[in-house]
């Protein structure tokens, strides 16, 4: 149990589009999830803990209006890379918190690439 | 930064032998865990240890905990090829599982 989705799994883009990335509860309803960003060969960093049906709380140094992330159901959060540039580039990857656990469950990831 | 060291960056043993890695953190925990990440992919829960736990084993992993001086190790024993992973340890910030802050990781590879 406690899988996680997120799609899609990669994607390429030209500098100044959007970019969608999903993340899923498959089995399970998540009240809490989070957004991670991964540079190559480095740890994952906090951006974001997003709760279901209210506004994210980002980290510093993350700017709200460039990750967009909406929590509008408890099996769904969305996170959209806005006029995303070249150095968005990097491995994206949420987590759902099951709620009463102390364990967050990691969805696959999503890389990133804007050309 | 809250963020965790781990020690070694890297490491390279044979198959059959015992892999240990070391984690160290800055602030007040409720607990610490472990995960391991495989190349490119996501993030997979290997094991809890509470901060009034000192010791715990599941399979071929035992980690233990030392809050004086802040620190945990990981180690897997009879290492396999498939063990080949970056792991990584994990603090709550806040004494909830709300804020997980990740320690820099240990890529360990395991060779036959």
């Amino acid at each position: 149990g406690a899988v996680v989705s997120q799609h899609p799994s990669r994607v390429i883009c030209k500098s100044g589009t959007s970019v969608k990335i999903e993340c899923r509860s498959l089995d399970f309803q998540a009240t809490t999830m989070f957004w991670y960003r991964q540079f190559p060969k480095q740890s994952l960093m906090l951006m974001a803990t997003s709760n279901e049906g209210s506004k994210a709380t980002y980290e510093q140094g993350v700017e709200k209006d460039k990750f967009l992330i909406n929590h509008a159901s408890l099996t769904l959060s969305t996170l959209t890379v806005t006029s995303a540039h070249p150095e968005d580039s990097s491995f994206y990857i949420c987590s759902a918190l099951l709620g009463g656990r102390e364990t967050q469950y990691f969805g696959p990831g999503t890389r990133l690439l804007v050309l | 930064s809250q963020q965790g060291e781990e020690d070694p960056q890297a490491l390279s043993i044979q198959e059959g032998e015992n892999a240990t890695m070391n984690c160290s953190y800055k602030t007040s925990i409720n607990n610490l865990q472990w995960y391991r990440q495989n190349s490119g992919r996501g993030l997979v829960h290997l094991i809890l240890i509470r901060s009034n736990e000192r010791e715990k084993h599941s399979g071929r992993l035992r980690v233990t905990l030392d809050t004086s001086k802040k620190s945990s190790s990981l180690l897997i024993t009879a290492s396999r090829a498939a063990d080949t992973a970056s792991y990584f340890c994990a603090t709550d910030a806040d004494g909830t599982a709300s804020k997980l802050t990740f320690g820099t990781g240990t890529r360990l590879q395991v060779t036959l």
